[in-house]
């Protein structure tokens, strides 16, 4: 079955710290993996899109990770600000005839003054 | 450029009612996705749309749930009756065409928070 699992749940850091997020799955046949970010009230929007190939991509101060041999990615917000409280959905796309989009159930971060 | 436009916003009713929920996608997206996320939860996706044809509706509930996209543009979801477990919020997305080889960005609206009471 199609599994994507992230870390922590939820996760509260002072405004101007880093912090890493993890993302594991199990998805098959592997196409692309996405990091969206969720504001309260509002639709996920793309931070990142790696394929196979990519071992990390960056978005400002957004910068995600790919391991495709240990199924794992990770996302680190550098200098974090108050706007980057939110939750952030790990999304694993598996392309079988028709693309499937598997969904993490998202960290829950807050950035605190 | 516009983004995904969903209505309305919020909707509260009583079990066994009926509700709809309405979306227009990104002009020129033959791609909409409709997807229901439990508070605390990834979204699930419920249908997916081809221009005005199904392509995926294996994990809509099709007793109660239904969906349409007769013109290839605008699509409404509606539930009737409703359950207290469909609270949730229903998002639209929408993207290109598929490509062959090209990655597929899908494009969210805000949603549409139900609570069923």
């Amino acid at each position: 079955k199609n599994q994507v699992e992230q870390s922590p749940q939820s996760l509260i850091i002072l405004e101007g710290k880093n912090c890493t997020l993890q993302c594991n799955y199990t998805v098959s046949p592997f196409s692309n993996l996405r990091w969206y970010k969720q504001d309260t009230g509002r639709g996920p929007v793309s931070l990142t899109i790696m394929t196979f190939s990519e071992n990390t991509k960056s978005n400002g101060r957004y910068t995600a990770t790919l391991d495709a041999d240990t199924k794992q990615s990770s996302l680190h917000i550098t200098a974090s600000q108050l706007s980057d409280s939110a939750s952030y959905i790990c999304v694993v796309i598996s392309n079988f005839g028709n693309e499937k989009l598997t969904f993490g159930t998202g960290t829950r971060l807050t950035i605190i003054p | 450029e516009a983004g995904v436009a969903q209505s309305p916003r919020y909707k509260i009713i009583e079990k066994r009612q009926s509700v709809a929920f309405w979306c227009n996608p990104i002009s020129g997206h033959a791609t909409l996705y409709w997807y229901q996320q439990i508070l605390g939860q990834g979204p699930k996706l419920l249908i997916q749309f081809q221009n005005n044809g199904v392509v995926d509706d294996s994990q809509l509930p099709k007793d109660r749930f239904s969906a349409e996209r007769l013109k290839g543009v605008d699509s409404t979801l509606k539930i009737q009756p409703a359950k207290l477990e469909d609270s949730a919020v229903y998002l639209c997305a929408s993207s290109l065409a598929r490509t062959s080889g090209r990655i597929r960005e899908q494009y969210f609206g805000p949603g549409t928070r139900l609570t069923v009471t």
